[in-house]
């Protein structure tokens, strides 16, 4: 059952902590993307990586940190030196362009609150 | 997550009604634009997308229309059913995925 998996689905971040979000896919895509999504806006780009050991900051990447050592995995960690990290976190991964698999896909999200 | 969609327009439709979603978009290079539909608690899950050289796309029970000359694009739905109750966005790009510029998103509410 091919997909992208989210966890936790649910994560408490305390004053000062670092916590990292777990984002895995078995589509054997290349490219995977981590957005921001606040109520009542839109998705908002993080970082996004096209291939494994590279990865490019989004339009919100202050605060946040990832890394892509396997194609499979692109773990995104908020550090203490984002002030609202309360929010919806997605990851998605795409397939080559000109497929059917060009368009996003996205995994089921992780919901941060900060205790 | 449960907190998606507060705040958002809301469109109200009886169960079998076809509904009209509308966007507008903000970037007259856009060449590229998608809908996504996203449940409560879900990610937002493709429905149909169209490029700059095109004004109408159908799937299955649904239509985009492109009205470049005003920046304008919607999504049609065919006979409603209360599982297509969810929050719908649209996207832009100028270039690419990794430009993609999301709207806020309208929340459709089917009746029986």
């Amino acid at each position: 059952d091919g997909g992208i998996t989210q966890s936790p689905k649910y994560l408490f971040r305390k004053e000062g902590q670092n916590v990292t979000l777990s984002c895995e896919q078995n589509l054997n895509h290349d490219a995977m993307y981590w957005y921001r999504q606040d109520p009542g806006q839109g998705l908002r780009l993080i970082y996004y990586s096209q291939i494994v050991n590279d990865f490019q900051k989004g339009d919100i990447a202050e605060g946040y940190s990832v890394s892509r050592e396997k194609k499979e995995s692109f773990p995104l960690t908020v550090t203490s030196a984002q002030k609202n990290p309360t929010a919806f976190y997605l990851c998605a991964s795409r397939g080559p362009q000109r497929s059917a698999n060009e368009k996003l896909f996205f995994g089921s999200g992780t919901q941060l609150s900060v205790l | 997550g449960e907190s998606v969609g507060l705040h958002l327009p809301t469109l109200s439709v009886q169960e079998g009604d076809n509904s009209i979603i509308n966007c507008a978009y903000s970037n007259s290079a856009s060449d590229y634009f998608i809908w996504y539909k996203q449940e409560s608690g879900k990610g937002p899950q493709f429905i149909i997308d169209i490029r700059s050289n095109m004004d109408k796309r159908q799937g299955q029970r649904v239509t985009v229309l492109l009205n470049k000359t005003v920046k304008h694009l919607s999504l049609q739905i065919a006979a409603t059913q209360p599982g297509d109750s969810a929050v719908y966005f649209c996207a832009e790009t100028p270039g690419g995925y990794n430009k993609l510029i999301f709207g806020a998103g309208t929340r459709l509410a089917v009746h029986p």
